[in-house]
């Protein structure tokens, strides 16, 4: 059974630093893994799909890579603002299409 | 588009009555997947459609617990009788294909069982 794990659970930087997010997860055998962004009592907006093949996709301050081999993914955050304060969560799909999300990371960002 | 669309946003119900939310996808996809999420127990997927075909329902937690989809543009899942444990948050998501493409959810459905 797959297991997804965040780590660190929460985290708390400055303006203007840059960070990264951890996601490892126990079964290699993934078709790609995503990561989503959640907003207190919203729903999951999707940052990156990183398909299986790939080693890191790019969406403007925002770079995704992952290691299927050791079982690891990193969100990095450049130049962090106080609007990307959030829960990001990551999730390993099966080529199945069945999900396993990781629990998060709550993310502050203060001025 | 509008996006993938639940309702009810917040349902407030006594135990024992039967709960039904509602999802309509994205219009063009075709796969539909049902979240459950709650503090304790983060993000669960409960069951997951394909071309209005359920594919995997092994994370239903009960027989309780039903899901259909009569069609592509629309899907429900209810809970008979609902219990207070059943309290959360009810997310409904699509996408184009089961895995390879971004999966796009709904604003959500918060159940409080009384």
């Amino acid at each position: 059974k797959q297991e997804v794990t965040q780590i660190p659970a929460a985290l708390s930087v400055p303006e203007g630093e840059n960070l990264v997010l951890n996601c490892s997860f126990t079964d290699s055998a993934i078709y790609n893994l995503q990561w989503f962004r959640q907003d207190p009592g919203k729903g999951l907006t999707s940052l990156l799909l990183i398909q299986s093949s790939q080693r890191e996709q790019t969406s403007g301050r925002l770079n995704a890579s992952l290691d299927k081999s050791s079982g690891r993914s990193t969100l990095y955050i450049a130049a962090s603002q106080p609007g990307d304060s959030a829960t990001y969560l990551c999730a390993a799909h099966t080529n199945a299409g069945k999900s396993t999300f990781g629990d998060g990371t709550t993310l502050t960002v203060k001025p | 588009d509008a996006g993938v669309i639940q309702s009810p946003r917040h349902e407030v119900t006594e135990m024992g009555q039967e709960v039904t939310l509602r999802c309509k996808p994205i219009s063009g996809h075709n796969s539909l997947f049902w979240y459950r999420q709650t503090m304790m127990r983060g993000l669960e997927l409960l069951i997951y459609f394909n071309n209005n075909v359920p594919i995997d329902d092994s994370g239903m937690p009960e027989d309780r617990f039903s899901a259909k989809m009569p069609n592509a543009s629309f899907s429900t899942l209810k809970i008979q009788p609902s219990e207070p444990r059943d309290s959360a948050v009810y997310f409904c998501a699509s996408s184009y294909g089961l895995a390879k493409n971004i999966q796009y959810f709904g604003a959500g459905t918060r159940l409080s069982v009384l």
